[in-house]
């Protein structure tokens, strides 16, 4: 089984609508990322959390935010899509000792109408 | 913050050929670079990375080499196969208040033709 999983992997949803992701880890890492990925800007970061009670910003949270229910959980919302939402969308993990090493979900692509 | 460059976008080699692929980076405290390989419909996967304390770190058909004072590092994969098709991404982060935070390249597409 894979240890990071993201649901859905693929939605298409319309202007206006809220969506939710969601990102499982089996991993027990206490670190949590999710990224942006759109062709030819690589990989961005929206937002990370260190441990169930803490959530950072990252370079593009606007339009988005975050929920860590439980140290395996870690969902991304966008509160009212928009079409330059449409992005495929990476969900990550990294434990201790270091936290430097990511793996990385199989991503959910999104398209926004 | 940092900043990293990573070059070229896309790269294409006949197999057996050898590929590498070039990262800069802005930030002098940066002390670790992993890359990344991404293969169609898939997540990143770390393939190899390097800490500032060494200066190339091998690992079967590729290696990685570090010059911090020119502040690039680059990934070589030697006798490319059609396996090594995919996109590559390099990165750079710190410890520390950084905490591991990467800064990634924009990806470069390798291809190679069989």
């Amino acid at each position: 089984d894979a240890d990071v999983t993201q649901t859905p992997r693929n939605r298409i949803t319309k202007t206006g609508k809220r969506i939710m992701l969601e990102c499982s880890q089996t991993k027990g890492h206490d670190r949590m990322y999710w990224y942006r990925q759109d062709p030819g800007l690589g990989l961005r970061l929206i937002y990370y959390s260190f441990d169930v009670k803490d959530i950072n910003k990252g370079e593009i949270s606007d339009g988005y935010s975050v929920s860590r229910q439980a140290q395996a959980k870690f969902s991304l919302s966008l509160e009212s899509a928009i079409p330059n939402q449409t992005a495929l969308y990476f969900c990550a993990s990294s434990g201790t000792p270091l936290g430097d090493t990511q793996y990385f979900g199989p991503g959910t692509r999104l398209t926004v109408l | 913050g940092e900043n990293v460059e990573q070059h070229p976008s896309t790269l294409s080699v006949q197999e057996g050929d050898s590929a590498v692929i070039k990262c800069t980076y802005s930030d002098s405290a940066s002390n670790y670079f992993p890359w990344y390989k991404q293969e169609l419909g898939k997540g990143p996967q770390l393939i190899i990375d390097i800490r500032s304390n060494v200066g190339e770190k091998k690992d079967q058909r590729i290696a990685v080499t570090l010059n911090k004072t020119a502040k690039h590092f680059s990934l070589h994969i030697t006798e490319t196969q059609p396996e090594d098709s995919a996109v590559y991404f390099c990165a750079a982060s710190k410890g520390g208040g950084g905490s591991y935070i990467p800064t990634f390249g924009r990806g470069t597409s390798l291809i190679v033709h069989p």
